[in-house]
């Protein structure tokens, strides 16, 4: 997990309520990523940003928004539009440019009732 | 489209015995093949990694094979222990979108006593 805090480690919400997920830093590291985990899955990537103020939508976006106002924080808000948000969602970080080691954040739970 | 397979998804070895896990990817331009081992709650952790110039690496009981022309990567644990339990991920980079990797639905890996 190293330098990668993800808070709360388990989120409780409503159906149909915006909850933000938290995701900061301190490695210094230029791309962050967001991931989703199911069940018996892999980990499918939501969006990426490579630099601050840009991100790119991975290959679930829809129902998900991001910002990078600074490097050290990525968060990611889980909208009403998100049809199945009860998930794991995973931060993670790479120093830059080209396929890298990415590191992991300890995780989020999210469980919408 | 772009996609890891991973086998088996689940793996029950006898502490001692060796562990083999075998991932297929297909895109013939992936050049960038990491491992990761995730505990039960947490993120998971890079355990080792190998990129397209060479064939096989080790790092102590863990190795890994890479054969480029059947686009297939395996994972070698020998003398496998039981804090080994785990779930195991493989992945593959796409070099067009080079940020981006994706990932293997992941190997319950259990080492009986």
């Amino acid at each position: 997990d190293g330098g990668i805090t993800q808070s709360p480690k388990y989120l409780f919400r409503k159906e149909g309520q915006n909850v933000t997920l938290s995701c900061e830093q301190n490695l210094n590291h230029d791309a962050m990523y967001w991931y989703r985990q199911d069940p018996g899955q892999g980990l499918r990537l939501i969006y990426y940003s490579q630099i601050v103020n840009d991100f790119q939508k991975g290959d679930i976006a829809e129902g998900y928004s991001v910002s990078r106002e600074k490097k050290e924080s990525f968060p990611l808000t889980v909208t009403s539009a998100q049809k199945n948000p009860t998930a794991f969602y995973l931060c993670a970080t790479s120093l830059a440019g080209g396929p890298d080691e990415q590191f992991f954040g300890p995780g989020t739970r999210l469980t919408v009732l | 489209g772009e996609n890891v397979e991973q086998h088996p998804s689940t793996l029950s070895v006898q502490e001692g015995d060796s562990a083999v896990i075998k991932c297929t990817y297909s895109d013939s331009a992936s050049n960038y093949f990491p491992w990761y081992k995730q505990e039960l709650g947490k993120g998971p952790q890079l355990i080792i990694d190998i990129r397209s110039n060479v064939g096989e690496k080790k790092d102590q009981r863990i190795a890994v094979t890479l054969n480029k022309t059947a686009k297939h990567f395996s994972l070698h644990i020998t003398e496998t222990q039981p804090e080994d339990s785990a779930v195991y991920f493989c992945a593959a980079s796409r070099v067009l979108s080079s940020y981006k990797l994706i990932f293997g639905s992941g190997t319950r890996l259990l080492v009986r006593p």
